[in-house]
């Protein structure tokens, strides 16, 4: 398996333009996360769905970010408009399970945002 | 609410020299905890984890911790540092969310 891939591994945008990050799970996983890394804030939980339902979105930081999962192999993060505080690096992890257990993540290479 | 904490922002050892990143925790319940390693420009690993049984979990690289439900505890620990082992660790619970992070630097 190729494992999470997640793209695009860089982007460059504007204040205001819409981003697009995309993420592949392992196939057979029944669990995607989407986490934010950042120096002041440290690795956040987004949003995670199980078999393709958003579970818990409690760490959406506003409106502006939505997530989707339209089928099993395929889930995006979508943030409109850009601000440059939302500049990160942004992880996409799938894991067998859901959250509760003994569940182990596999991560994604990550998408390094920059808005400037 | 589960939680992890990391006290430490950073540690610095001499290669060959034993190593313990620290990690408490806060959780009601069986405490599911986990370890993951990310080296610069690359997503979480997975070290390690503990569920139930022995106390001393052994993982990767031959990382290994130590439960200690008393003072609520998963240290994550290695008898000989290598430089290699410079990344940066981060401690979890079960619910997915991760601590702080700590960066380890093993200077030769």
């Amino acid at each position: 398996d190729a494992g999470v891939i997640q793209s695009p591994r860089h982007e460059v945008t504007e204040m205001g333009q819409e981003v697009t990050l995309r993420c592949k799970p392992i196939s057979g996983h029944n669990s995607l996360f989407w986490y934010r890394q950042t120096m002041m804030r440290g690795l956040e939980l987004l949003i995670y769905f199980n078999n393709n339902v958003p579970i818990d979105d409690s760490g959406m930081p506003e409106d502006r970010f939505s997530a989707k999962m339209p089928n099993a192999s395929f889930s995006t993060l979508k943030i409109q408009p850009s601000e440059p505080r939302d500049s990160a690096v942004y992880f996409c992890a799938s894991s067998l399970y859901g959250v509760g257990g003994a569940n182990v993540l596999t991560f994604g290479a990550g998408s390094r945002l920059t808005v400037l | 609410a589960q939680s992890v904490a990391q006290p430490e922002d950073q540690v610095n050892v001499a290669e060959g020299n034993p190593l313990t990143v620290k990690c408490t925790y806060s959780v009601s319940g069986n405490p599911y905890l986990f370890w993951y390693v990310q080296y610069p420009n690359r997503g979480l690993q997975f070290l390690l984890k503990y569920i139930t049984g022995d106390n001393l979990v052994k993982g990767s690289y031959g990382f290994e911790a130590e439960f200690n439900k008393s003072q609520t505890s998963f240290h994550l620990k290695k008898p000989s540092a290598l430089v290699s082992d410079s990344a940066l660790y981060f401690c979890a619970v079960y619910d997915m969310r991760f601590g702080a992070g700590t960066r380890l630097t093993v200077k030769p």
